[in-house]
């Protein structure tokens, strides 16, 4: 299984700041047939299920503010969130679908501080 | 719109089984593949299942193959997961996803309530 890691558990960025959340996997989710990056990204608010923010690792879902971003390749992959609002406070997931079991990465508990 | 409403969770003891139901409207569901996904109590998400959109092919998580399976019901726009020998461990939110183009899980359910409880 692909194991995937979070980092940090938990972040305290001050409104209007930028939130960096990084994620490694365990071996790479880079397709080369099709250059692609098997990795999303996932934002879950309390009491809500979660919702798709980022997917092909860089490709914001339609109605995704673009202060939020996605980068990296292979193994090393990082979601920004720019300017920083009070509504983004949630957990965010990583998660790769390179190859079954899916698996996410454990999460980070995002604040204001 | 695309809605996915899952039923069928509740208070089940230590080795019983339950189905889960998952009602889909407002697509094209036949066209999709779909994915259970569950979350302990405080904890994280953890991916359990995915069927392809015509029922031909299932996969698993080591920690529920041989326990769960998922199925479908394509004419009446309907995702199962069969949980047989329930644990303790199976207590959590059970969440039917949808796999949008590009292999993504865009469509999520509010989540049912499975307790495993003594």
């Amino acid at each position: 299984d692909i194991v995937v890691t979070q980092s940090p558990d938990s972040l305290a960025v001050s409104l209007g700041e930028r939130a960096t959340i990084n994620c490694k996997s365990s071996q790479s989710v880079l397709y080369s047939s099709n250059n692609k990056n098997y990795l999303g990204w996932y934002q879950q608010k309390p009491g809500q299920p979660p919702k798709l923010l980022i997917y092909w690792a860089s490709i914001r879902e339609s109605g995704v503010p673009d202060r939020f971003s996605g980068s990296g390749s292979g193994t090393d992959f990082t979601l920004t969130i720019n300017s920083l609002q009070a509504e983004d406070v949630a957990v965010y997931y990583c998660q790769q679908y390179y190859s079954t079991p899916w698996t996410f990465g454990q999460g980070t508990n995002l604040e204001i501080k | 719109q695309v809605q996915l409403v899952e039923s069928g969770g509740g208070v089940i003891q230590p080795g019983k089984s339950l189905r889960l139901s998952c009602a889909a409207s407002g697509f094209s569901f036949s066209r999709y593949g779909m994915h259970w996904v569950r979350q302990a109590p405080g904890k994280g998400l953890e991916w359990l299942a995915a069927i392809w959109y015509d029922g031909s092919n299932e996969y698993y998580a080591t920690s529920v193959k041989g326990r769960f399976t998922i199925s479908r019901d394509n004419p009446k726009n309907t995702l199962f997961l069969q949980m047989n020998s329930l644990r303790l461990e199976d207590t959590a939110v059970y969440y039917c996803v949808r796999e949008g183009d590009d292999s993504k899980l865009d469509r999520w359910g509010q989540g049912s309530l499975v307790t495993v409880s003594p």
